[in-house]
């Protein structure tokens, strides 16, 4: 079965380093979305993307964050220069097309810890 | 800003036993989804509701979304050591949302003794 995959499962940066963490989401998807989830927190939702533009964001989703869609597979999440509080588990999702009913797939996250 | 409640948070109960899980909101949704988190995994979806009241059956899990689109629950009977794991609701804003953002639950965690 397609699944999304997300690399590193785990990146370790130092506090003010920029860091890109990377997603392939299922192939014949549409919509890509970031989730992050904080160390026994909801999961909380930053961005979402369709057609190579930002649907949808966050309050969280600042100006030190950005996604891009570099090429035909890629979905990626940057974020400028990491603080403390970025420290999470950040999840890439995506799902088919238009219509609430059609669910998102989640990968397996990549924990990103921030020294 | 919609919110989810879930309830219970945390729940042990032995192999045997049923249990429901309940998913609360004062917003409406256009659909609801259930997912199951295993430590060190993304949430794996178990099912969607999308019209009020409906039942949707997956072995021994009954999912039901409220008649109002504001609530849902699971519903697990003759729990196994097996459905041990975080328990997931997730919910979609109404048509006109483009991103169709998810709005998650606390989390329901399930431990289920042999």
């Amino acid at each position: 079965e397609p699944e999304v995959t997300q690399t590193p499962s785990h990146q370790v940066t130092q506090m003010g380093q920029e860091v890109i963490l990377r997603c392939v989401p299922i192939s014949n998807h549409l919509y890509f979305y970031w989730y992050r989830q904080i160390l026994g927190q909801k999961v909380e939702f930053l961005v979402s993307f369709y057609n190579n533009e930002i649907s949808e964001k966050s309050e969280i989703f600042d100006d030190q964050f950005s996604v891009e869609r570099p090429d035909g597979s890629n979905f990626t999440l940057k974020i400028r220069s990491t603080k403390l509080e970025d420290s999470a588990m950040y999840f890439c999702a995506s799902r088919p097309g238009t219509g609430g009913a059609q669910p998102q797939h989640f990968g397996d996250g990549t924990r990103l810890s921030i020294l | 800003t919609q919110l989810l409640e879930q309830s219970p948070q945390f729940l042990s109960i032995q192999e045997g036993e049923n249990l429901t899980v309940y998913c609360n909101s004062s917003s409406v949704f256009s659909s609801l989804q259930w997912y199951r988190q295993e430590p060190g995994e993304g949430p794996v979806l178990l099912v969607t509701v999308v019209t009020g009241g409906e039942v949707k059956k997956l072995k021994r899990l009954t999912f039901q979304f409220g008649d109002a689109r504001k609530d849902s629950s699971l519903h697990i009977t003759a729990a196994q050591p097996g459905d041990t794991g975080l328990y997931l609701c997730a919910g979609s804003p109404l048509q006109g949302d483009a991103g169709n953002m998810l709005t998650f639950g606390g989390g329901t965690r399930l431990m289920v003794k042999p």
